[in-house]
């Protein structure tokens, strides 16, 4: 089936320094990818939209200019942590849809982000 | 405003009984997605079964079925033969203007 790729799993970073998320679907085209940030204990946050070829919508309070979101092809989405903080710390994870399958959304493995 | 509602943060039931997690979603349109996933500790999220709301029969997947009330905006998830292996966070989930929002997510704790 259908499979969605997140990278890396893990990473560390540094305070101040820049981190990117990929989320690759493999076998189908995503015109939408969501990208969630999820705290321990709770629920995913939806962060954004990516559509691609196009500027990804953001929720309410995400800033823009600190997760920087690109969707440049059918399969790619990267979510960039700008001059990331401790607080930034936490599990991201992204879905995309195949909409042509009756709106099937496959989620990523996540990427655990610590901003050390 | 909360689109996606689960009032059960915590729930447990005992090895092969039957449990019911309930949802409940706000919205003003008529065709639309409604989903529950399941996230184990490894974070995976799983579908676990999904509804097209112009379709009035309830979605079953083997031990997983739901209970929809399209006029009562409720999406509930009965499952049957629990596991221990169920034991995870639910959510419900829900497409609303092309994003998928998610409730708070209810724990479910499957005891030997």
């Amino acid at each position: 089936g259908a499979v969605v790729s997140q990278h890396p799993s893990w990473v560390i970073c540094k305070s101040g320094t820049s981190v990117k998320i990929e989320c690759r679907s493999l076998d189908f085209q995503a015109t939408t990818m969501f990208w969630y940030r999820q705290f321990p204990k709770q629920s995913l946050m939806l962060m954004a939209t990516s559509n691609e070829g196009s500027k990804a919508t953001y929720e309410q309070g995400v800033e823009k200019d600190k997760f920087l979101i690109n969707h440049a092809s059918l399969t790619l989405s990267t979510l960039t942590v700008t001059s990331a903080h401790p607080e930034d710390s936490s599990f991201y994870i992204c879905s995309a849809v195949d909409w042509p399958s009756g709106n099937t959304i496959y989620f990523g493995e996540g990427s655990w982000l610590t901003v050390v | 405003a909360q689109t996606v509602t689960q009032s059960q943060p915590e729930m447990s039931v005992q090895e092969a009984e039957t449990v019911t997690l309930s949802c409940t979603y706000d919205t003003s349109e008529n065709n639309y997605y409604l989903f529950w996933y399941k996230q184990p500790p490894s974070r995976q999220m799983i579908l676990v079964i999904r509804q097209e709301a112009y379709k009035q029969q309830n979605a079953t997947e083997n031990r997983f079925s739901v209970n929809f009330q399209k006029a009562a905006k409720s999406f509930s998830l009965k499952i049957s033969d629990s596991q221990l292996g169920d034991t995870a966070m639910y959510f419900c989930a829900f497409i609303r203007s092309e994003k998928l929002v998610f409730g708070k997510g209810t724990k479910l704790t499957v005891n030997p």
